[in-house]
């Protein structure tokens, strides 16, 4: 696609229920990341991948999180059992190792 | 890890004035970008900058990555500069891209 797209805009659950945000990168990009920000934060890392390597899952907060990517497209980035504090926006960037990143529009997820 | 910082933290500047914002990292890196974040939350690249210095219009960037920081530079600021300026760099082994601090800008008319 022209940009990266991200699905879901806007999620309100209740705490406790499980969520999938989708992330579809720009074709051909190998890399893909997902970030969280909260309101009036900064951006924190959460996930990385590239290619067929083991991701980076480095930045995952609890293992309540976790992400998947099916080769070199789509990624699902699921939270279970959410709670209040996982209200945040979002965001997936994709790039090709050595160019830069773009973002999509982010998920806003809201725990209620 | 790599620590980001940005400074200033936040910035008030009155329409057709001039900044300079500085990122700082604490390590060697792969590369650097710089990204506005809108006041609608959308992250927009300003510049892919690993080294050297380039220009866009109004805005020009400088990164010195033997001394581990980088330069935005604002000029004729206008309304729709406002928002929250990032740096982000790739950390070198990891391949990371670690956000900084963020500069917080909001231009008077």
């Amino acid at each position: 696609g022209a940009g990266v797209s991200q699905s879901p805009s806007n999620k309100v659950t209740e705490k406790g229920k499980d969520v999938e945000l989708r992330c579809d990168p720009i074709s051909g990009h190998t890399a893909l990341y997902w970030y969280r920000q909260r309101l009036g934060q900064g951006l924190e890392f959460l996930i990385y991948f590239q290619g067929n390597s083991a991701p980076d899952k480095s930045g995952l907060p609890s293992d309540r999180f976790s992400a998947e990517r099916t080769g070199e497209s789509v990624s699902t980035l699921t939270i279970q059992r959410t709670q209040q504090e996982d209200s945040a926006v979002y965001l997936c960037a994709s790039r090709t190792q050595g160019t830069e990143a773009f973002f999509g529009q982010g998920t806003r997820l809201t725990v209620v | 890890g790599i620590q980001v910082e940005q400074s200033p933290p936040d910035l008030i500047l009155q329409e057709g004035a001039n900044s300079t914002l500085r990122c700082n990292f604490s390590d060697s890196v792969n590369n650097l970008q710089w990204f506005h974040q809108n006041p609608w939350g959308q992250l927009i690249n300003l510049f892919y900058i690993p080294s050297g210095t380039k220009q866009n219009g109004r805005l020009s960037a400088t990164t010195v990555a033997t001394e581990r920081y980088s330069l935005l530079y604002i000029s004729s600021s206008q309304t729709t500069d406002s928002g929250v300026y990032f740096c982000a760099v790739e950390t070198r082994g990891t391949y990371k891209y670690i956000f900084g601090t963020g500069t917080r800008l909001k231009v008077l008319a």
